[in-house]
């Protein structure tokens, strides 16, 4: 089994839906969950942040982590086309190496 | 606050030629300095990674080396590039105490 697994997609849907991607992982250890945007051709940026379980909120993004299922999310509201882009997770333990998902490709219609 | 600056964007190479690619970062000290490769359906491949000046783990036994002459500058290097060695490169910093990573605009290497 991989360490953290995600749905490359693509996933494609209309201006204003709302948008949940998802990964899971098996390193119980885990314990800081990072969610990435990439546009095409760019370098990844860092959307959201978040330390053990429960729910972290930033404008249209909401961060979901789920330990017991070992399970998070990222949920974005109101999608634009502006949003389309590759989505990537990453998590870590303490002192371990951070480990990423290989992304779900988004794309918003207008 | 902290910039991390990655060039050239593109670069088309021949075989066998070699390969320095630079990164610097400003507005910190001491980061801890990261070169990735990402091919397509392949997800982020950590290449090297640094603590400080002249200290570097390679992850991945390879064509390329890397170096840390400097605090904040990362520099990927091969003598003889291969084919297999196209992709596109990464570099990214995170604090010492904090393994939160911030990316570069990354650099598209060809070879041909």
């Amino acid at each position: 089994q991989k360490e953290v697994e995600q749905d490359p997609g693509p996933l494609s849907v209309p201006e204003g839906a709302i948008v949940s991607l998802n990964c899971t992982y098996s390193n119980s250890a885990f314990q800081y969950f990072m969610w990435y945007r990439q546009y095409s051709r760019k370098g990844p940026e860092l959307l959201m942040y978040t330390y053990s379980s429960g729910n972290k909120e930033d404008g249209r993004f909401t961060a979901q982590v789920d330990k017991s299922s070992k399970y998070i999310s990222l949920f974005i509201r109101d999608s634009q086309p502006s949003d389309s882009a590759t989505y990537l997770c990453a998590m870590m333990g303490a002192g371990t190496a951070l480990i990423f998902g290989k992304g779900t490709t988004l794309s918003v219609s207008s | 606050s902290q910039t991390i600056h990655q060039w050239p964007a593109t670069l088309v190479q021949p075989v066998g030629s070699p390969l320095s690619l630079e990164c610097t970062v400003e507005g910190t000290s001491n980061p801890n300095l990261y070169w990735y490769r990402q091919a397509a359906g392949r997800g982020l491949q950590l290449l090297f990674y640094s603590v400080g000046i002249g200290q570097i783990s390679s992850e991945v036994p390879q064509n390329l080396s890397a170096s840390r002459p400097q605090d904040r500058q990362f520099i990927l290097s091969s003598k003889k590039l291969l084919l297999s060695d196209s992709g596109f490169y990464l570099c990214a910093w995170s604090h010492s105490d904090k393994n939160i990573q911030y990316f570069g605009a990354g650099t598209r290497l060809s070879v041909l």
